[in-house]
């Protein structure tokens, strides 16, 4: 099956700072990236779609500003955590869907465990 | 608008003994459903997944799943439970009208299943 990457799988910063996390389609080009964040004992919650060569889309309540996402390649997505504060604590899991006619499955990365401290 | 309803928060079966996870969904379109695993700190696993074809699915360790339209459920069973599959399991569902992009999914909550000697 396709293989989707996120690094890194672990991260604890001070707060204040910004944390970059990495999504990779590794044997397929992804048109499009999904951000899920995943509250404690939760399930995972969309934040935004991210689109190959333009803006993201952020769900309702998401604040652009502070979660930035560039897809700069048909290969890679970003989301960068800025000015992180504890509540920003949480694990965050990337999908990418492969591109084709028929693209039912999404292939989920190995998720982020952001810790802010 | 679709939306996903996981019976259950948390289910206990003993090892040897089947298992039930209940799911019911809502969709204006066709939908494609899936049932995905995750383990503690870990990524999403696909275990089995339905896009219109033949409505029981077989998924991988022995799981499977029946589409039943009538009664809008997509519930999954797995005839006896090993120690391994204690994890939270989630409901998918994503409406695919077939444009070749990729869809948001909406997640359940979550089951938990524990899984007792």
């Amino acid at each position: 099956g396709a293989v989707v990457s996120q690094h890194p799988s672990r991260v604890i910063c001070k707060s204040g700072t910004s944390v970059k996390i990495e999504c990779r389609s590794l044997d397929f080009q992804a048109t499009t990236m999904f951000w899920y964040r995943q509250f404690p004992k939760k399930s995972l919650m969309l934040m935004a779609t991210s689109n190959e060569g333009s803006k993201a889309t952020y769900e309702q309540g998401v604040e652009k500003d502070k979660f930035l996402i560039n897809h700069a390649s048909l290969t890679l997505s970003t989301l960068t955590v800025t000015s992180a504060h504890p509540e920003d604590s949480s694990f965050y899991i990337c999908s990418a869907s492969r591109q084709g006619p028929m693209n039912t499955e999404a292939f989920f990365g190995q998720g982020t465990r952001l810790t802010v401290v | 608008a679709q939306s996903v309803t996981q019976l259950d928060s948390h289910v206990s079966v003993s090892e040897g003994t089947p298992v039930l996870l209940r799911c019911n969904y809502s969709s204006s379109y066709s939908p494609s459903l899936f049932w995905y695993v995750q383990h503690p700190n870990k990524g999403l696993q696909l275990l089995l997944k339905y896009t219109s074809a033949a409505t029981l699915v077989k998924g991988i360790n022995g799981f499977e799943a029946e589409f039943k339209k009538s009664e809008t459920s997509f519930h999954l069973t797995k005839p006896s439970a090993h120690m391994s599959d204690a994890a939270e399991y989630f409901c998918v569902v994503s409406e695919d009208v077939g444009t070749g992009t990729a869809s948001k999914l909406t997640f359940g909550t979550g089951t938990r299943l524990q899984v007792t000697l």
